[in-house]
């Protein structure tokens, strides 16, 4: 089952802009994650924000988390032609540290 | 390095055949993988953990005679779609958990005639 529901479904922008995706969730988590998959192919991981962390960085990238609303906020600055892909954010929970993924954001960044 | 390879990356079958698609943790032993199904323009729906020596865990609507894991060592998992059909046609992933995190193969894609 999806836990997590993510918006826009889709989004356009031109390159230099910044993007910005949300994530909800549903019940509690040990960490969130964000990935990223190009079309037709594997994942890549960008980033992983523990449940006790409000902000993370990497490179371009900047992760919030918000335990008490139970979203997360992936922002992409400076965006490239390069960042068109699908973006996925991903909760783990429990023992296994089990990854329940959400739907999804198609990015699309026009030269 | 966290390497996951899976085999084959694609594969056509006719409807009715079983097909097994093989996940290997490369430079590390991995006694939890997991099993994503991805439709497309999809997300990635687990399907079932799988741990090594012992029975694989299934999500709630997956099928677990349909859909064999077996994960006999510490770096092959493998998932058997059994009696395929049209409607198995995915791209399924899988991934090894090392370190309490989850590495990903580059994913199979299944194409049922």
């Amino acid at each position: 089952s999806q836990q997590g529901e993510e918006d826009p479904q889709a989004l356009s922008i031109q390159e230099g802009e910044n993007a910005t995706m949300n994530c909800s969730y549903k019940t509690s988590i040990n960490n969130l994650q964000w990935y990223r998959q190009n079309s037709g192919r594997g994942l890549v991981h960008l980033i992983l924000i523990r449940s006790n962390e409000r902000e993370k960085h990497s490179g371009r990238l900047r992760v919030t988390l918000d335990t008490s609303k139970k979203s997360s906020s992936l922002l992409i600055t400076a965006s490239r032609a390069a960042d068109t892909a699908s973006y996925f954010c991903a909760t783990g929970s429990g023992g296994y540290n089990k990854l329940i993924f959400g739907a999804g954001t198609r990015l699309a960044v026009h030269p | 390095g966290a390497v996951v390879s899976q085999h084959p990356s694609w594969v056509i079958c006719k409807s009715g055949t079983s097909v097994k698609i093989e996940c290997r943790s490369l430079d590390f032993q991995a006694t939890t993988m997991f099993w994503y199904r991805q439709f497309p323009k999809q997300s990635l729906m687990l399907m079932a953990t799988s741990n090594e020596g012992s029975k694989a865990t299934y999500e709630q609507g997956v099928e677990k005679d349909k859909f064999l894991i077996n994960h006999a060592s510490l770096t092959l998992s493998t998932l058997t779609v059994t009696s395929a059909h049209p409607e198995d046609s995915s791209f399924y992933i899988c991934s090894a958990m090392k370190d309490y995190e989850q590495y990903f193969g580059p994913g199979t894609r299944l194409t049922v005639t």
